[in-house]
């Protein structure tokens, strides 16, 4: 199975601040790679798919980029709702696998 | 409004079996690929399987062999049988679909409020 590595694992930001959380696969997995966000009790909601395209009703103050093994999703000037944790995911092969996951709190 | 709802879990002791449901509606389910996701309590997410809108069924090496995922596209429904349970599968066990694309393999873009199952004497 792929192996996907997040770091980092958490992190304290502002809101208005810009943050960068970076995934690694364990191989070449092209753009097939997907950012989800999760609130605490919630299920996770796809933010990004292929690398880079916003999924619908996401806002443009989330990006992504990369191919290949090393990824990153950026939030541009953080919300007060953007307080959440962050999985990637490769959807390269089966099985699928998600990366461990980065908290993003409240300084 | 696309809506995946699960149903069945529930406590049950090691060794035990459960079999879990998700019903599906406001898109053709037959049409698409479906998973079960799960994540244990405080954990991260951990896909468990996916059924092919063709039939084609992968499972995670953790569960191979104990559960089984099938589809009934005449109800729109979506199932999880999980035989020898461990207290380790005790997590929300979500439903999920896959976004349309073109592409071979697709992200999921619709999840259920996902099922508790704890294992546990």
């Amino acid at each position: 199975a792929i192996r996907m590595t997040q770091s980092p694992s958490s992190l304290s930001a502002s809101t208005g601040d810009r943050v960068t959380i970076t995934c690694r696969a364990s191989q070449g997995i092209s753009s097939y790679l997907a950012w989800y966000q999760q609130k605490p009790g919630r299920a996770p909601r796809l933010l990004i798919y292929g690398a880079s395209t916003l999924q619908d009703g996401v806002p443009s103050r989330f990006s992504g980029s990369g191919s290949g093994t090393d990824f990153t999703l950026t939030i541009s000037c953080l919300q007060s709702e953007d307080f959440a944790t962050y999985y990637c995911q490769q959807y390269y092969s089966f099985p699928l696998t998600f990366g461990g996951g980065t908290k993003v709190q409240i300084k | 409004e696309m809506q995946l709802v699960e149903s069945g879990g529930g406590l049950v002791q090691p060794g035990g079996s459960l079999r879990l449901s998700c019903s599906a509606s406001g898109f053709t389910f037959s049409t698409y690929t479906m998973h079960w996701v799960r994540q244990a309590p405080g954990k991260g997410l951990e896909s468990v399987s996916t059924i092919g809108a063709n039939g084609a069924i992968t499972y995670a090496d953790s569960v191979k062999g104990r559960f089984t995922i099938s589809r009934d596209n005449s109800k729109n429904s979506l199932y999880l049988q999980m035989t020898s349970l461990r207290p380790e599968d005790t997590a929300i066990y979500y439903c999920v679909k896959d976004r349309y694309c073109t592409t071979t393999t697709c992200p999921q873009d619709h999840w259920g409020q996902g099922i508790l199952v704890t294992v546990s004497s």
